[in-house]
This record gives C-alpha cells, structure tokens and sequence, in this order.
C-alpha cells in the first residue's frame, strides 16, 4: 500500500519569497513520485516527477523537487515565489513501471499556495 | 487539439436522476482513469481501464458504471443520483508509468 501526506494545507508566502511545499510519503516498493498543481477551476498539470536516477528533479515554471529515501520525502521547492504561483499543490505516488502495471496513483490531500503581494 | 477532453464541463442535475460524462483522449495512452475530487479538494481514484479492460475498481457504489468502448474512450454514467455524488470528476490518461495527463474536469452539482 501507499500514502502521501503533505505538511501543511496552506503555506501563504511573499512575492519573491522561498515557496517550500512538503511531501513524505510511504510505499512497499520503489516510489515513482510526482508534483501536481492545479489552477482554480482547472484541471492537474504535472509539474515535475521522479521515476529513478538523479535525486534532484527540475520541473516547469521554475519549480524542483528532491528525493530523499533516508527521509521518505519529496518536497517541492521554488526559490521566489511569483503570483501566477498561487494553486493548489497535490504530491503524488506510484510503483514502479512494470508491464501490466495499473500505474494507479495515489495522491496527497493538497496544499493550498496564496502569494501575497 | 486537446490530448484529454471531458464532457460535459458543469453537469446540474436532479436526485434521482442518471447521467453521463465522456471522456476522449487523443494521445495513444492505453490506460485511462476516473478520480473524483469532493468538496475539500481530496482525489480518489474511482476506476482504471487498460485497452479496454477494466483493471481498477475501487470501493464506489455500482450505481456507478464506466464503460470503455475502445482505449481512446472511457465514459462514466451514474444511476439514481445522490447529493453525496456531487463532486469534480477527472478523467485522466497514461502510457507507461510517467505521469498522468489530466482532462479538465466535470462539476456536477446534484440538486
């Protein structure tokens, strides 16, 4: 079975501030681990994922996130927060690619992100 | 040119009443998804279909039936509505283990 639990359901921040969005998570097998973000009324972009290899994963807009097997985490980072940040923010788990794979993904609760001026 | 579509975008219905969602993706994934996203913004994973054949069915009342005529199509209906079932309803596609994409949603409002 597999979890995801996300520190804190709203994180407000600064224009220009650190935005730092954490995850942990468990899992019985090696976790595929994504960050999604959605928009008001919108649906979930992927913003970045890590499968296996390098630890440190970039995503779009600027965001990255790192993979800590010692810590079971999978926190989600921007060094200056921009307006057009402010969504809603879902950490995600999965097992690892294998032919037949329902590649079921199990999601966070969310984490709310406001950008004050 | 949209990879995953769902319609229709706001479903406002009566209780008691049943209805449908389609959803169409254009991508060439093989496995396709319905989440449903309640009030407090939490997904749950409702079904899975892999070319064709259905893979996951999660705890959800079977007044709940999907349906997947081919793997570019996964259609959702939903008998005898209820004021529980309203929610945001996602469909979404995949091929491999790589992420999922999105459609942009349902709203149902059930009345």
């Amino acid at each position: 079975a597999q979890s995801v639990t996300q520190l804190g359901s709203h994180v407000s921040v600064s224009e220009g501030a650190l935005v730092l969005l954490r995850c942990n998570y468990s899992s019985s097998v090696p976790p595929y681990l994504f960050w999604y973000v959605q928009y008001p009324n919108q649906g979930l972009q992927l913003l970045l994922k890590y499968t296996t290899g390098a630890t440190l994963v970039k995503g779009i807009n600027g965001f990255e996130a790192e993979f800590k097997k010692s810590e079971t985490s999978f926190h989600l980072t921007k060094p200056s927060a921009h307006m057009s940040d402010a969504a809603e923010y879902f950490c995600a788990v999965s097992g690892p690619a294998k032919r037949g794979s329902n590649y079921k993904l199990t999601f966070g609760k969310g984490t709310l992100l406001t950008v004050n001026p | 040119d949209t990879a995953v579509s769902q319609t229709p975008k706001y479903l406002v219905t009566q209780m008691g009443n049943d209805k449908s969602i389609k959803c169409e993706q254009n991508l060439g994934h093989d496995t396709m998804y319905w989440y449903k996203q309640d009030s407090k913004k939490f997904l749950k994973i409702m079904f899975s279909y892999n070319n064709k054949e259905l893979i996951i069915n999660e705890t959800v009342p079977n007044r709940f039936s999907p349906k997947s005529p081919d793997k570019a199509h996964l259609n959702l209906h939903i008998n005898s509505l209820e004021l529980g079932d309203s929610a945001v309803y996602f469909c979404a596609s995949t091929k491999g283990n790589y992420g999922y994409t999105f459609g942009s949603g349902t709203r149902l409002t059930v009345v």
